[in-house]
């Protein structure tokens, strides 16, 4: 069964403490992997696409990276400002269906 | 440029009402889709249109449809409202099929 297990479900760091989060997935045949920042009651924020093993992306402190099986978003000298929910996607296989993650829920304190 | 946009941004309903959500696509974009966000969860697929035909459907009961019009904008309608049904619904508008889809803000409905 197609599945998007994000990890962990929740992460607080202190300002300026680097840290990454986990997108794992399980379709056949990926065509792109999507990574979104989403603010309370406001809708996702695109970040990345990713669509092969070994692309990797960066904006400002924000790195996405993705393996034939995960996907991880790296996050260098975190700012409050990046407080957020962290959600990943793939289309399900043979399919347009986008699939979402629950998501991390990333606390920056300062 | 103007973004995703979705009307009206809250909406509260009660139960057996009928509810029209509508969405305007980025200039350009030719697919929309529609999205059912319950509290801690992701976006849950419910449509997908690209030049005004379905090209794909989740798994949401017959009360849920949708149509995309000539200059690309959508409405989700949903029929006989549940108390289950109150949650954050998102169009998002790509330009084609499996490219980066970009969302709206939401319409937050509460079905009482």
């Amino acid at each position: 069964e197609d599945q998007v297990t994000q990890s962990p479900e929740a992460l607080r760091l202190q300002e300026g403490e680097s840290s990454s989060l986990n997108c794992s997935y399980t379709v056949s045949g990926l065509r792109g992997l999507f990574w979104y920042r989403q603010d309370p009651g406001k809708g996702p924020e695109f970040l990345f696409t990713l669509y092969s093993a070994g692309e990797e992306k960066e904006k400002e402190r924000l790195k996405a990276t993705l393996t034939k099986k995960e996907s991880f978003l790296h996050i260098t000298a975190p700012k409050p400002e990046d407080s957020a929910t962290y959600l990943c996607a793939v289309p399900r296989s043979a399919t347009n269906k986008l699939i979402f993650g629950t998501g991390t829920l990333l606390a920056v304190q300062p | 440029d103007a973004g995703v946009t979705q009307s009206p941004t809250h909406l509260i309903k009660t139960r057996g009402q009928h509810v029209t959500l509508r969405c305007s696509p980025i200039s350009g974009h030719k697919s929309v889709s529609w999205y059912q966000q319950v509290l801690g969860q992701g976006p849950q697929f419910i449509f997908q249109y690209y030049e005004k035909e379905e090209r794909g459907r989740g798994n949401f009961p017959d009360r849920f449809s949708a149509r995309q019009f000539p200059n690309y904008s959508s409405e989700l309608n949903v029929n006989a409202l549940l108390l289950g049904d109150s949650a954050l619904y998102l169009c998002a508008s790509s330009w084609r099929v499996l490219e980066t889809q970009y969302f709206g803000p939401g319409t937050r409905l509460l079905v009482l």
